[in-house]
């Protein structure tokens, strides 16, 4: 069956703009997870989604940064104001509960100039 | 808080020769554990997970073991090939009180595996 998917795969900003990532889970799958991921780095946590409600977002670094999900389907990331700061690789996971092994999309790499 | 560490950072071997990747971390309180593969610029694959009450999953040429006790996890990788080369991730999620997990995955930063023909 089909896997998670992302668009776009790259994303090339100017800073200040407006910004929106998506993400296609597995069907069925009623978890839903976002990471951001510098050079280097492990994958950061930034919001979980079960169904339509995001049941923790302790990870979104400020309030420029604000995800949906509502039909708890396809969730968007949606970034305001961007900055260089925000130039990361951006993944999505999705799992049949928040209790299985999650499987993760391509990412979608945004630069920010 | 939670922290990941995984030693060594960088890892490079002739092609053939069977290796250990390693991860700690530093709450025992741990729902279940996942190691993943990722490819340059690519997303992550999943390998194996572990629930924090088995002691060790195995998938062809690939074996990870879990001592939630002493906060350790280990990956080995029978008879590498080229094709194994890639960053390899553990990463694990948390157990709430009443054994709940919400699934959030905290990583460490990989460890880079290069094998050479």
């Amino acid at each position: 069956g089909a896997g998670v998917s992302q668009t776009p795969s790259n994303k090339v900003t100017e800073k200040g703009k407006y910004v929106e990532l998506r993400c296609d889970p597995i069907s069925g799958h009623t978890a839903l997870y976002w990471y951001r991921q510098s050079l280097g780095q492990g994958p950061e946590f930034l919001i979980y989604f079960q169904g339509t409600g995001a049941a923790d977002d302790s990870g979104l670094p400020n309030d420029r940064f604000f995800a949906v999900r509502p039909e708890g389907s396809v969730s968007t990331l949606k970034i305001q104001r961007t900055e260089r700061g925000d130039s990361a690789m951006y993944l999505c996971a999705s799992s049949r509960d928040s209790y299985n092994e999650q499987f993760f999309g391509p990412g979608t790499r945004l630069t920010v100039l | 808080k939670q922290e990941v560490t995984q030693i060594p950072a960088a890892l490079s071997v002739p092609e053939g020769e069977n290796l250990v990747l390693n991860c700690s971390f530093t709450d025992s309180a741990i729902y279940n554990l996942q190691w993943f593969r990722q490819d340059p610029g690519k997303g992550l694959t999943s390998l194996l997970l572990i629930q924090s009450s088995q002691r060790e999953q195995t998938s062809g040429r690939l074996n990870a073991s879990l001592d939630k006790s002493s906060g350790r996890s280990t990956l080995y990788i029978a008879a590498s090939q080229p094709g194994d080369s890639a960053t390899y991730l553990c990463a694990v999620t948390r157990r709430y009180a009443g054994g709940t997990s919400y699934g959030k995955l905290t990583f460490g930063q990989g460890t880079i595996l290069t094998v050479h023909p």
